[in-house]
C-alpha cells in the first residue's frame, strides 16, 4: 500500500542554520504530495504542497520539489528560527491522506 | 481567516465511560474528516464524510466508535466504552470536497484524550 517515510528526529539546530528534513513515499499512480507542521500542542497546518512531478512548493522559507524519480518530497529552509521549532510531517494523497512519523525540530539560538 | 473548530480541546476520562467530540468545519466545505494521532505517529483517518454520507469508515472501530454529520455540516465522534488505548489526539479536518489531493485538508487544533 501506499506509505510515507521520513526522517528520524530529533533535529537540533542552531539559529540560522540550513535544513533539511528528507521525506520518501511509494505510491501506486500520482499522489499529490504535501508538508504539514505541528506546534506543541496544536493540531496540523498546511505548510506547502505540490500536485505534480517536478513542481516546487514554498511558504514562508521553506521548500520542497517534487522528484518524481527518486520518490522524494525533501523539506528545505536556508535559515531556520527558533520560532520554527515543532514536529513536521510529510504526507501524500491519492485516494487519501497518508501521513508519515512527524520529524520533530528544535532550534535553539 | 476561517478554521475549523472542534470542542473540548482536553478530556480525561475513566476507561468505560463514554466521551464525545464535536466538529464544526470550515463554511462551504463538504467533506469532514476524523483522524486519530497516537503520541508519536502520523494521523491516521478513522472517517470521511462527503455531506452527510459516510465515505470511508473502514479504519473505524465500529464495536465502540461512532461517527455522525446529520445536517451535513458539523459532527460529532463518539466512543464508548472508552479504553486505555484511545488516549490520543483527535483530529478533525474539512475541504471543498474529496478528490486524489486536489483539494486540501484544513485542520482544527484536536482534542486531547486521556483514558485512566
Amino acid at each position: 500500500g501506499d506509505s510515507v517515510t521520513q526522517m528520524e528526529g530529533p533535529v537540533t539546530l542552531s539559529e540560522e542554520a540550513f535544513l533539511t528534513i528528507n521525506c520518501t513515499y511509494t505510491a501506486t499512480g500520482y499522489p499529490s504530495l504535501f508538508w504539514y507542521v505541528q506546534y506543541p500542542g496544536e493540531g496540523l497546518q498546511l505548510l506547502l504542497k505540490a500536485t505534480k512531478a517536478d513542481d516546487k512548493g514554498s511558504n514562508k522559507g521553506f521548500e520542497a520539489t517534487y522528484r518524481k524519480e527518486t520518490t522524494s518530497f525533501h523539506l528545505e529552509k536556508g535559515s531556520v528560527q527558533v520560532s520554527d521549532s515543532a514536529v513536521y510531517f510529510c504526507a501524500l494523497n491519492t485516494d487519501k491522506l497518508i501521513f508519515g512519523t512527524g520529524t520533530r525540530l528544535q532550534v535553539f539560538p | 481567516e476561517a478554521e475549523v473548530a472542534q470542542s473540548p480541546r482536553y478530556k480525561i476520562t475513566e476507561k468505560s465511560q463514554a466521551v464525545a467530540f464535536w466538529c464544526d468545519p470550515i463554511s462551504g466545505h463538504a467533506t469532514l474528516y476524523w483522524y486519530r494521532q497516537i503520541l508519536g505517529q502520523g494521523p491516521e483517518l478513522l472517517v470521511q464524510f462527503q455531506d452527510e454520507s459516510v465515505v470511508d469508515d473502514s479504519q473505524l472501530p465500529k464495536d465502540r466508535f461512532s461517527a455522525e454529520r446529520l445536517k451535513g455540516v458539523d459532527s460529532t465522534l463518539k466512543i464508548q466504552p472508552a479504553e486505555l488505548g484511545d488516549s490520543a489526539m483527535y483530529l478533525c479536518a474539512s475541504s471543498l470536497a474529496a478528490g486524489r489531493g486536489k483539494f486540501t485538508q484544513y485542520f482544527g487544533p484536536g482534542t486531547r484524550l486521556t483514558v485512566l
